[in-house]
C-alpha cells in the first residue's frame, strides 16, 4: 500500500509545453507539499496546502499552479515549460502543518526533463 | 540564503566505521531538526529527528547530537554498513515564518565500503 504516490514517474517534454503531475496520499493527512530537487540534489519547498487551502507559496514562478481538489490529492500544473524546470519533483504529506513533529512522508518523485 | 549548512558533501567510510555528518543553522525560530535518508530513485524518508530541549537522541545505530548554543547538530552512524550508502539530508523547521517549511541542507553522499 503506497502512502504517497505520484504520476507519472518520468516526464519528458519540449520547451513551451504544459504538463501536470498528480499526487495522492492515503495516510489521512491534512497537509500536502510540493518540493523541487535540482540536479545537485538540493531540495526546496515550493507549495504547501492545508485542508485544501494554499498555505505556503515559496516565490515560485506563476507558471506553476498547484491544485488540491480534496485533502488526499495535490496536483501540480506547469505552463510554458522551460529548460530550468528540469528536476525531480516530490510530493509529500504530513499529519498537520503545525507542531514540531510534522513528519513529512515523501512520494517516489517525478523526474521532469525539458528538451 | 542557505538556512541550513551541511558538511561534508561526500563521505566514504569503511564497513564497521563511524559516519559523522554535521549541520549548522542561524534561525532561532527553528525547533525541529530531522534527518532524512534518500536512496537513488526514491523519495527522502525520515530517519531520526530531535527537538532542541534534548542534547542527544539515539535510535539503534543512529544518533543525533544537538548543541543549541552553537546552533549545530550532527548525525552519527555507528557500525556503518554498505546498506547505509545513501544521501543524507539534515533539515530544520519551526515557528512563525518557518512553520510547516522543511529547510534542507545540501545533502551528504555516504558510501560505505564492504
Amino acid at each position: 500500500d503506497t502512502a504517497v504516490s505520484q504520476t507519472p514517474k518520468y516526464l519528458v517534454t519540449q520547451m513551451g509545453n504544459d504538463k501536470s503531475i498528480k499526487c495522492e496520499q492515503n495516510l489521512g493527512h491534512d497537509t500536502m507539499y510540493w518540493y523541487k530537487q535540482d540536479s545537485k540534489k538540493f531540495l526546496k519547498i515550493m507549495f504547501s496546502y492545508n485542508n485544501k487551502e494554499l498555505i505556503i507559496n515559496e516565490t515560485v514562478p506563476n507558471r506553476f499552479s498547484p491544485k488540491s481538489p480534496d485533502k488526499a490529492h495535490l496536483n501540480l500544473h506547469i505552463n510554458s515549460l522551460e529548460l530550468g524546470d528540469s528536476a525531480v519533483y516530490f510530493c509529500a504529506s504530513s499529519q498537520q502543518l503545525a507542531g514540531a513533529y510534522n513528519e513529512q512522508f515523501f512520494g517516489p518523485g517525478t523526474r521532469l526533463t525539458v528538451l | 540564503q542557505q538556512q541550513v549548512k551541511q558538511s561534508p558533501q561526500s563521505l566514504i567510510v569503511q564497513k564497521g566505521g563511524i559516519s559523522i555528518i554535521n549541520c549548522a543553522y542561524e534561525n532561532t525560530a527553528f525547533d525541529y531538526f530531522p534527518w532524512y535518508q534518500q536512496f537513488p530513485g526514491k523519495g527522502p524518508a525520515l530517519l531520526i529527528a530531535i527537538r532542541p530541549d534534548v542534547s542527544e537522541k539515539k535510535e539503534g545505530r543512529f544518533t543525533i547530537s544537538f548543541n543549541k548554543s552553537a546552533k549545530q547538530f550532527s548525525l552519527h552512524i555507528m557500525d556503518s554498513q554498505p546498506g547505509d550508502s545513501a544521501t543524507y539530508f539534515c533539515a530544520a523547521s519551526g515557528r512563525g515564518s518557518t512553520l510547516g517549511r522543511l529547510y534542507f541542507g545540501r545533502g551528504t553522499q555516504l558510501t560505505v565500503w564492504p
